[in-house]
């Protein structure tokens, strides 16, 4: 059963420190996205991949964030210095041209839940 | 920027009851997904909705594609509490693979 996995599933951190999320993309999915959820703003695309190259990171802030993808089988969204107002949860999503179509269907991983004091 | 509108955006029921939430948006969409997430999970994609007029069931879900594309429906009859969750709908961005997400409608379904 292929799933989107991400680590950790939480964490708690103080303002200031870095935080590094991670993801690991259904094999083969060759197109990556990492979201941000909060109940204000809902779901907010911050960044995405295709083929490992950035396509796209004008949802994020450039200031304190940033997305990679290591390999075919990493990606991480880094977070420094972290501040509270990034309390959130962080989905990694990922699908490929065959899935996805026309239509774009998406695969979510469970989610990252970061709370920063 | 092109906001997709969902009502209402919460919603408590009893078990067995019906319901409808809605998607509405200014602008044309080529095409409407939904998805459904449940608590401490990501979004799960319950159905894509393509022509004008459209109407698709998934079991106990009936979901509309409004006549000129620019609106949605998702009813669900004989709500359970395992339908509890956020409902979002979602237009594709096209070639780019980008998805606009509503706000969602969260059901709350009690026994």
């Amino acid at each position: 059963d292929a799933r989107v996995t991400q680590t950790p599933r939480h964490k708690v951190t103080e303002m200031g420190q870095e935080v590094t999320m991670r993801c690991q993309p259904i094999l083969g999915h060759n197109t990556v996205f990492w979201y941000r959820q909060t109940m204000m703003q809902g779901l907010e695309l911050l960044a995405y991949f295709r083929n490992r190259a950035p396509l796209d990171d004008s949802g994020m802030p450039k200031d304190r964030f940033s997305a990679e993808m290591p390999d075919a089988t990493l990606a991480t969204l880094k977070i420094q210095p972290s501040e509270p107002r990034d309390s959130a949860v962080y989905f990694c999503a990922s699908g490929s041209r065959l899935t996805q179509g026309p239509h774009n269907e998406q695969f979510f991983g469970p989610g990252t839940r970061l709370t920063v004091l | 920027t092109q906001l997709l509108e969902q009502s209402p955006q919460f919603l408590s029921i009893q078990e067995g009851e019906n319901l409808t939430v809605y998607c509405n948006s200014s602008s044309v969409f080529s095409s409407l997904q939904w998805y459904r997430q449940e608590p401490g999970e990501g979004p799960v994609l319950l159905v894509t909705v393509v022509t004008g007029g459209e109407v698709k069931k998934l079991k106990r879900l009936t979901f509309q594609f409004g006549d000129a594309r620019k609106d949605s429906s998702l009813h669900i009859t004989a709500a359970q509490p395992g339908d509890t969750g956020l409902y979002l709908c979602t237009r594709s961005g096209g070639s780019n693979y980008k998805l606009t997400f509503g706000k969602g409608t969260l059901l709350t379904v009690n026994p």
